[in-house]
């Protein structure tokens, strides 16, 4: 039940093209959704969180869409660039612990 | 805002040799600490988490162990490193929601 199932394991886009990854979860009591971006030989940084009161919050060409009835939550990178091309994780906490469970990450490759 | 320091950046060590990670955080107090290891092209698994002074949390069994001697450092310990322990270790520390993750160590056991 504290699993974050995270989707596709890998995807590769074109360049100006939609990027899509689906996370999925089980537990209810989760109250904080972020994604988490991470290039080669560095360390994860948060890229967008949202909380359950709202549906979608955008930032840039990032956004995440959040569905809580069907407990699943995605991240849509519009006109996806060669620069996007990292490895993307969402990740979801619950009140006040904060500990975050981790989906197992997507590899995302935008190709030029 | 938090800066995390890791050294060092990448390690060779043989079979059976000990081990010693160091993480420093800067521009906080009292922070929840977090070890994690990424093996290659897989997701991030947490060891080990902390949240003060001599305060340890393991998360799963196995050959390393944590200690936190002061507030802002953290380090990870292995007195006989296993082929396996190979990986990408991340310290991070969390600020409300964020977890902040240093630059990492790549070690790599021979």
């Amino acid at each position: 039940q504290q699993q974050v199932k995270q989707s596709p394991q890998s995807l590769i886009v074109q360049k100006g093209g939609i990027s899509i990854i689906n996370c999925a979860y089980e537990n209810t009591a989760f109250d904080y959704f972020p994604w988490y971006q991470q290039f080669p030989g560095k360390g994860p940084a948060l890229l967008i969180a949202i909380r359950p009161d709202v549906s979608e919050k955008k930032e840039g060409r990032f956004t995440i869409s959040f569905n809580k009835s069907a407990k699943q939550f995605s991240l849509h990178i519009m006109d996806s660039q060669p620069g996007d091309s990292a490895t993307y994780f969402c990740a979801a906490s619950t009140n006040p612990n904060y500990q975050l469970i981790w989906g197992a990450g997507t590899k995302l490759i935008i190709k030029p | 805002s938090q800066t995390i320091h890791q050294w060092p950046a990448t390690l060779v060590q043989p079979v059976g040799s000990p081990l010693s990670l160091e993480c420093t955080v800067e521009g906080t107090s009292n922070p929840n600490l977090y070890w994690y290891r990424q093996a290659a092209g897989r997701g991030l698994q947490l060891l080990f988490y902390s949240v003060g002074i001599g305060q340890i949390s393991s998360e799963v069994p196995q050959n390393l162990s944590a200690s936190r001697p002061q507030d802002r450092q953290f380090i990870l310990s292995s007195k006989k490193l296993l082929l396996s322990d190979s990986g990408f270790y991340l310290c991070a520390c969390r600020s409300y929601n964020e977890q902040f993750f240093g630059p990492g160590t790549r070690l790599t056991v021979l």
